[in-house]
């Protein structure tokens, strides 16, 4: 049973391609994450979504879209890819049923985005 | 803005106790977290602390001093399969639940 899924899991494209990734979670969650892990391994926040209201939208260029269309998928597109794109994409989950409380967040396997 | 500083590389041999620390200056604490990431996988939850205080789960421990800024990871009786990376992260504001990470510490263990 696949908790947090992402597909796909490795992308190869060129310079100026705009490509999606899909995440789907089965855990009942409300709140869904997006965050880009570089080559130094440094795991950064870029998309909040909580019961598919953005929360959190870090500095990310506007090439970057989330997309939820319920609260158990929440979409990345990203247009232009550029380079400096390159780099491991999480989704992961959380519940948030009680207020002011951080849960654990629960990973995706991650899409390994290479941008030739 | 944040600051989570963790040493970027520890070695130990199999048997052993690995203690990784983890500082941080944020502007607002709601709790601190530990995460386990194995090389080419996801990152998954090992602990949380959020009051001050060690919190023991298994062989993996986890401290925490809100007035110092510290916290660390205690790893005993390291198995090879604990070779991985550790991940600190801290929830600075009860409004979105958003984490910040440390950079990571390698774990080696050595036979």
């Amino acid at each position: 049973d696949t908790a947090v899924s992402q597909t796909p899991k490795y992308l190869v494209t060129q310079m100026g391609n705009d490509k999606s990734i899909k995440c789907e979670q089965n855990l009942g969650h409300d709140t869904m994450y997006w965050y880009k892990q570089d080559s130094k391994k440094f795991l950064k926040i870029m998309f909040s979504y909580n019961n598919k209201e953005l929360i959190i939208n870090e500095t990310v260029p506007n090439r970057f879209s989330p997309k939820s269309p319920d609260k158990a998928h929440l979409n990345l597109h990203i247009n232009s890819l550029e380079l400096g794109d390159s780099a491991v994409y999480f989704c992961a989950s959380s519940p948030q049923d009680r207020p002011l409380h951080p849960y654990e967040q629960y990973f995706g396997p991650g899409t390994r985005l290479t941008v030739t | 803005g944040q600051n989570i500083d963790q040493p970027t590389e520890m070695t130990a041999t199999e048997g052993a106790i690995v203690q990784i620390n983890c500082t941080y200056q944020t502007s607002g604490f709601n709790g601190l977290f530990w995460y386990q990431q194995h090389a080419g996988e996801a990152p998954t939850f090992l602990s949380y602390n959020v009051l001050d205080g060690l919190e023991e789960k298994g062989r993996f421990s986890s401290f925490l001093s809100r007035s110092k800024g510290y916290s660390y990871l205690l790893l005993k009786e390291l198995q090879m399969k604990d070779s991985a990376s550790y991940l600190c992260a801290v929830s600075e504001s009860s409004n979105d639940y958003k984490l910040s990470f440390g950079a990571g510490t390698t774990v080696t263990v050595r036979a």
